[in-house]
């Protein structure tokens, strides 16, 4: 069964202490894998598209990375605006437009 | 240029009743995506649109949810004897051309309460 699995659910950081998210896809046939941010009471702001083992992309304190079996989000310094919630999600197999979203990972960072 | 655009931004209705959810998806976009999120959880696939059909209706939990597209651009999700459960933020994204793997960018949702 296709399964996105994002840990932890939820992380505290102090600012300026860097971390890293994760996401698990079990996905037949992973073809492109999806980061957003989420703020409270909005839709998800779309971050990166990660398409092949080894592909990374950065945006400001974010980094994407994607191996065979999982993708990390490294947050480097986070500043308390980078608090929200991270998702991500992957093409569910057979399909083209229907995505399979994780639980995501409540971020908050403290000044 | 504008993003997707959702109306209204929440809807309080009482059980039985029907609401119409509409979304206006970015200027050029072929394909149109719903949504729905349940607190704490990730948004869930209901249906696609390529251009005026459904592609992908395989995420309607029942016949009393229907969808249309009719010219190609604005969608409106019915739901028709709504349900408590029917509760969520409903969302609406759109993407340039709905192939594969192509980007989907978000509306900002609507509240539906059923009470």
């Amino acid at each position: 069964e296709d399964q996105v699995t994002q840990s932890p659910e939820a992380l505290r950081l102090q600012e300026g202490e860097s971390s890293s998210l994760n996401c698990s896809y079990t996905v037949s046939g992973l073809r492109g894998l999806f980061w957003y941010r989420q703020d409270p009471g909005k839709g998800p702001e779309f971050l990166f598209t990660l398409y092949s083992a080894g592909e990374e992309k950065e945006k400001e304190r974010l980094k994407a990375t994607l191996t065979k079996k999982e993708s990390f989000l490294h947050i480097t310094a986070p500043k308390p605006e980078d608090s929200a919630t991270y998702l991500c999600a992957g093409p569910r197999g057979g399909s083209q437009g229907n995505l399979i979203f994780g639980k995501g990972t409540k971020l908050s960072v403290k000044p | 240029g504008a993003g997707v655009s959702q109306t209204p931004s929440n809807k309080v209705t009482e059980k039985g009743k029907y609401v119409e959810l509409r979304c206006d998806p970015i200027s050029g976009h072929t394909a149109l995506y719903w949504y729905r999120q349940s607190l704490g959880q990730g948004p869930e696939f209901l249906i696609y649109f390529q251009g005026t059909g459904a592609a992908d209706d395989s995420g309607l939990p029942n016949d009393r949810f229907f969808a249309v597209r009719p010219e190609g651009s604005v969608s409106t999700l019915k739901i028709q004897r709504t349900e408590r459960g029917d509760s969520a933020v409903y969302l609406c994204a759109s993407s340039l051309s709905g192939l594969l793997a192509d980007t989907q960018y978000f509306g900002p949702g609507t509240r539906l309460t059923v009470l």
